[in-house]
Order: C-alpha cells, then structure tokens, then sequence
C-alpha cells in the first residue's frame, strides 16, 4: 500500500543551524502539508503545498521556513537558523484529488540543542 | 477560526470494556470532522471522518463516531476495547469550503488511550 516516508526519523541539530526534513508524498497525490507537534502540545498546521506554490500557511510558518519539491517526488520543509523551540516533532501528508482523507508520514523528530 | 477540544488528556480503561472519547469543536463555517489514531513510533491513521448523511460513522478497528450538530461534538465510542487500541487518539476538523483538495486540519490536543489487561 503506497504511503507517505519521511526521513530522517529523527534529527539533532545545534541552535543556528539550518535543517532540512525530507518527505516523498503518494505518487498521485496534489497537496501536501507540513505539521508539526511540539511535546505535549497539539499537532499544528504550518503550510500545504500545491502545484509548487504555497497554497496557505500559519503565522508559526514565518521567515525561517521554506518548502520546496525539487523534483517530481520529495517534499521538503526547511527550518534556516533553527531555534530550541523548533524542537518537536514534524509531520509531513498529502491528499488525493478530490479526497478529503490526509494521508500522513510517521514524521521526523527534531531536537536542537 | 476553528478549534478542538479534546477534555480527556488521558483515558485508562480496562480490556473489554466500553470507551468514549470526547470531542468538541467550535467554527464559523461547516466543518468535515475526522478521527485520527496514532500507535507508538508511528504517524497518524485516519480511523474514521464525517462528511455528510448519516450522522453515525463506522471507522476501522471496531471505533464509530456520532455527529451532533447541536452540541458541536464528535465523540469517539468503541463497545469493547483490546489491549491493541492503546494509542494516541485526535479528534480534527476543516474547512468544508476550502478550494481543491486542500484540507488544513485543526487538530484538538489528543487523548491518550491505555488499554489494560
């Protein structure tokens, strides 16, 4: 069954640093997102992404975060002076056309340190 | 604006025994309503979604949900739970009018099912 991976599943970064976290959506799929849930605290929207243009973003999505999918199949979501409450961990989705389900990854979990 | 409130952070319950989980949301606009399940070290499943028609859904793994419009609320039942079901359970809505498929989800905070023997 196709399914969205994300890599790394876990990653350790020093506070400045620039990070990248890394998703392959389902082939066929329109839309991706970026989430993420900081410890004890609820899943979070930041940004979806459709036909290479952001299609809407929160206000935690500023300056420091960009998307890009660099080739027909990686999403990617990069954090550029990463700060220590960027800890948390990052879901990466992605919906069908016409669908309303998401389909998630199993996310990566950013520590900064 | 949308939000969830998930009252129960944390709901232990015995195997075989019935479980709810609570649900409610509060929006400006008709919302689509979804329940998502997350099994330890994994991402999050859709176990069941509210779209229209019948307000009683059937989800995966034995889990229904009802819609109740009048009490903005969406809670999750299942009438004998297993040891497997412990999980992290969120409740999410979004936008029935957003444009395409793009369907940002609000998430409520979660709640913790532990299953014991």
């Amino acid at each position: 069954e196709p399914e969205v991976t994300q890599t790394p599943s876990h990653q350790v970064t020093q506070m400045g640093q620039e990070v990248i976290l890394r998703c392959v959506p389902i082939s066929n799929h329109l839309y991706f997102y970026w989430y993420r849930q900081i410890l004890g605290q609820k899943v979070e929207f930041l940004v979806s992404f459709y036909n290479n243009e952001i299609s809407e973003k929160s206000e935690i999505f500023d300056d420091q975060f960009s998307v890009e999918r660099p080739d027909g199949s990686n999403f990617t979501l990069k954090i550029r002076s990463t700060k220590l409450e960027d800890s948390a961990m990052y879901f990466c989705a992605s919906t069908p056309p016409g669908s309303t389900e998401a389909f998630f990854g199993q996310g990566t979990r950013l520590t900064v340190v | 604006a949308q939000s969830v409130t998930q009252l129960d952070s944390q709901v232990p319950v015995f195997e075989e025994a019935p479980v709810e989980l609570r649900c409610n949301y509060s929006s400006s606009v008709s919302v689509y309503l979804f329940w998502y399940v997350q099994y330890p070290n994994q991402g999050l499943q859709l176990l069941l979604k509210y779209l229209s028609g019948s307000t009683l859904v059937k989800g995966i793994n034995g889990f229904e949900a009802e819609f109740n419009k009048s009490q903005t609320s969406f809670h999750l039942r299942k009438p004998s739970v297993h040891i497997s079901d412990t999980a992290e359970y969120f409740c999410a809505v979004s936008d029935r009018h957003s444009g395409g498929s793009n369907y940002k989800l609000t998430f409520g905070k979660g709640t913790l099912l532990t299953v014991n023997p």
